[in-house]
């Protein structure tokens, strides 16, 4: 599975979109972008993936590049309980095996 | 509907020790997965399993850790002679059939094992 890479910690004021950004330069054609997050104390919860069109859902929007080399995650009016680790992971879609978590963006809301 | 649990929340061991800890996973999930969780640290895999068998395993760090799920269904991971470095969080996630693309994994909140 590709590489990911994140800012390691991004704060958003409260009620403003937050923008999490995340680098796949080595993904492949066949590879979706999932986005988690992880809120203190408790396990990974999805929030979006995508191939190469944005999507969006009750959550988030996800914009990916033309050339798929990266990806944001829009988070369109952060709440404190937005306050989380956002991991961003590429992996072939319809496998059994696991997602490569890497250390991910940890989020602060700030009021 | 109810969600992937795990049992025990919390477990405080001796060093030397056996453990064994819980998942029942989303009624109907076929694949289930173990992850370890260090302070500080993303998730890391550990073991997958489709039914009954484990359909990847190359997570485990040693022969000192194993995990069943005899029947498809509950999983327990098993620590023998448990270390310090042991101590982390343990967390579950199970899917429907992972064949059906792209599947999401769902979490259970994870068992913090602490070995002293």
């Amino acid at each position: 599975d590709a590489k990911t890479t994140q800012p390691t910690s991004m704060d958003c004021a409260e009620g403003r979109a937050a923008n999490l950004p995340c680098n796949h330069s080595t993904i492949s054609g066949n590879e979706y972008v999932y986005w988690y997050r992880q809120i203190h104390s408790q396990g990974p919860q999805y929030i979006i993936h995508g191939l190469k069109n944005n999507e969006t859902n009750e959550m988030a929007s996800l914009i990916i590049t033309e050339d798929r080399k990266s990806s944001t995650l829009i988070l369109p009016h952060a709440t404190l309980r937005d306050t989380a680790v956002y991991y961003c992971i590429v992996r072939v879609a319809g496998t059994g095996n696991q997602f490569y978590f890497g250390t991910g963006t940890s989020l602060t809301v700030i009021p | 509907g109810a969600g992937v649990s795990q049992t025990p929340s919390n477990k405080v061991t001796e060093k030397g020790k056996y453990v064994e800890l819980r998942c029942d996973p989303i009624s109907g999930h076929t694949a289930l997965y173990w992850y370890r969780q260090s302070l500080g640290q993303g998730p890391e895999f550990l073991i997958y399993f489709q039914g009954t068998g484990a359909a990847d395993d190359s997570g485990l760090p040693n022969d000192r850790f194993f995990a069943v799920r005899p029947e498809g269904s509950v999983s327990t991971l098993k620590i023998q002679r448990t270390e310090r470095g042991d101590s982390a969080v343990y967390l579950c996630a199970s899917s429907e059939l992972p064949g059906l693309a792209p599947n999401e994994q769902f979490f259970g909140p994870g068992t913090r094992l602490t070995v002293l």
